[in-house]
């Protein structure tokens, strides 16, 4: 059971908007400790989207946006495309388990 | 540039020991430190250990302490993950990543990452 909670699935088509919601506790996202964002293709490893809640490493389209509040996060992808279609997963640092804490992941769907 | 390139895909039989390495480049090994997760199939990533490569000093998941070891060779900008007494819950692509910190946040992420390498405990 992860430790931040993710919906297993989101869908949109072509051009869409989808959000994708992270939801913590006040040990973790409310501690408040950052809010970081990974892509997963299939059969690779994940990448970094978006760290420090809102911000995103070079190379990542401008599509791709974070924000956070209070103890959940999201990831909201505009202009959906047909490459968007990967696993989502939110990442923070959890105080009472000390260490790091991932969600389940999030499957993007482009219709 | 940066890589991290891990070792081959390993079967297991349950109770036995795996170790998988993390041979970096492109970046000094020492002024970063690196995490090991890992992700059993359909799943999100699970965090195992930290390792700081300057120290030698790591933090483990309360979850595998006891039964997980990371160490780290300077000469070779290499990490090693260490797991014992497998079991078939232990069957996971298992990944090291760079730890980078962010100044303007004052936060880290994890920027590169390794290819993974599949550990598959089965008797």
């Amino acid at each position: 059971q992860a430790v931040l909670t993710q919906p297993p699935s989101v869908s949109g088509a072509p051009g869409q908007t989808v959000t994708l919601s992270c939801t913590g506790n006040r040990s973790n996202i409310g501690a408040p400790y950052d809010v970081n964002w990974y892509q997963q293709l299939p059969g690779t490893a994940p990448k970094l989207l978006i760290y420090g809640n809102t911000n995103r490493p070079s190379g990542v389209p401008d599509r791709m946006s974070g924000s956070k509040s209070d103890t959940s996060a999201s990831l909201a992808i505009t202009g959906l495309q047909a490459e968007d279609e990967a696993d989502y997963y939110c990442q923070s640092y959890d105080s009472s388990l000390s260490g790091y804490v991932f969600g389940g992941g999030t499957k993007v769907f482009v219709l | 540039q940066v890589q991290l390139v891990q070792s081959g895909a390993e079967v297991k039989k349950p109770g036995a020991s795996v170790r998988v390495s993390c041979k970096t480049s492109g970046y000094s090994f020492s002024d970063y430190s690196l995490l090991w997760v890992r992700q059993a199939p359909g799943q999100g990533p699970e965090w195992m250990a930290s390792i700081n490569p300057n120290t030698g000093g790591v933090n483990y998941a309360q979850k595998f302490q006891g039964r997980v070891t990371v160490t780290r060779d300077t000469s070779i900008s290499t990490s090693y993950l260490e797991l014992s007494s497998l079991r078939s819950g232990d069957t996971a692509v298992y990944y090291c990543a760079r730890i980078l910190f962010y100044f303007e946040t004052g936060g880290d992420a994890f920027d590169v990452w390794g290819q993974g390498t599949m550990v598959t405990v089965s008797s």
